[in-house]
């Protein structure tokens, strides 16, 4: 079983819809990322999460350390928004332990 | 995005040549990492570095070694490329509350 567990794997919506992609991880840890990848591009940071919830425009990141939950929200989804989301969790120092991302599709 | 440069981008290459990869930053960050990204597996994690001359292994480190001698450069070698080598590398780098990453490095070991 994999430490970070992403749902679903893929995700097909039209524009404007809600978006939510969940990931459960499996050790402690200090921290967790949301980390967005477009196709042929590189990764870049979204998020770093240790409590409680951040938004950055139409992203929203909660995590649920007790459950060792979190949750990726986006509003008003837009086809530009059409990449892989990748969840990473710290469990030591300096060193992450990735999900296997959720490919997203926001069809116009 | 903390400077970070990698080349080259794009290699090809003959199984049993040696290969290196550079991944280059221009804000003397102190933890590199190298990771490996493959469909089905993610990205994995094949060395890192704490800091000129210091570095560990990763998950994947069988079959690269690394090495770093600058603050500024973290180098990857495959010191006899294998087929299975095939994949795209990923240099990053973490700084308190944030991660960089790279562009990428495409190679394929023929």
């Amino acid at each position: 079983k994999n430490e970070v567990e992403q749902s679903p794997q893929n995700l097909t919506a039209q524009e404007g819809e809600f978006i939510t992609i969940n990931c459960s991880y499996s050790v402690g840890i200090s921290a967790l990322h949301w980390l967005q990848q477009h196709p042929g591009g590189g990764i870049v940071s979204l998020f770093m999460l240790s409590s409680g919830k951040k938004k950055h425009g139409r992203l929203i990141a909660t995590i649920n350390i007790q459950e060792k939950h979190s949750s990726l929200h986006i509003t008003a989804s837009h086809p530009r928004d059409s990449a892989v989301y990748i969840c990473a969790v710290m469990p030591g120092a300096q060193k992450l332990v990735f999900g296997q991302g959720t490919r997203l599709t926001i069809n116009p | 995005d903390a400077g970070i440069t990698q080349s080259p981008r794009h290699k090809v290459t003959e199984t049993g040549t040696p290969v290196t990869l550079r991944c280059h930053q221009t804000e003397n960050h102190r933890y590199m990492y190298w990771y490996r990204q493959d469909p089905g597996h993610g990205l994995r994690l094949i060395h890192y570095s704490y800091g000129v001359k210091d570095t560990d292994k990763g998950e994947v480190s069988d079959g690269y070694s690394v090495s770093r001698s600058k603050t500024e450069d973290f180098l990857l070698t495959l010191e006899s490329a294998t087929s299975s080598q095939t994949s795209v590398y990923f240099c990053a780098i973490s700084v308190p509350g944030e991660l960089f990453f790279g562009e990428g490095s495409r190679l394929t070991v023929l």
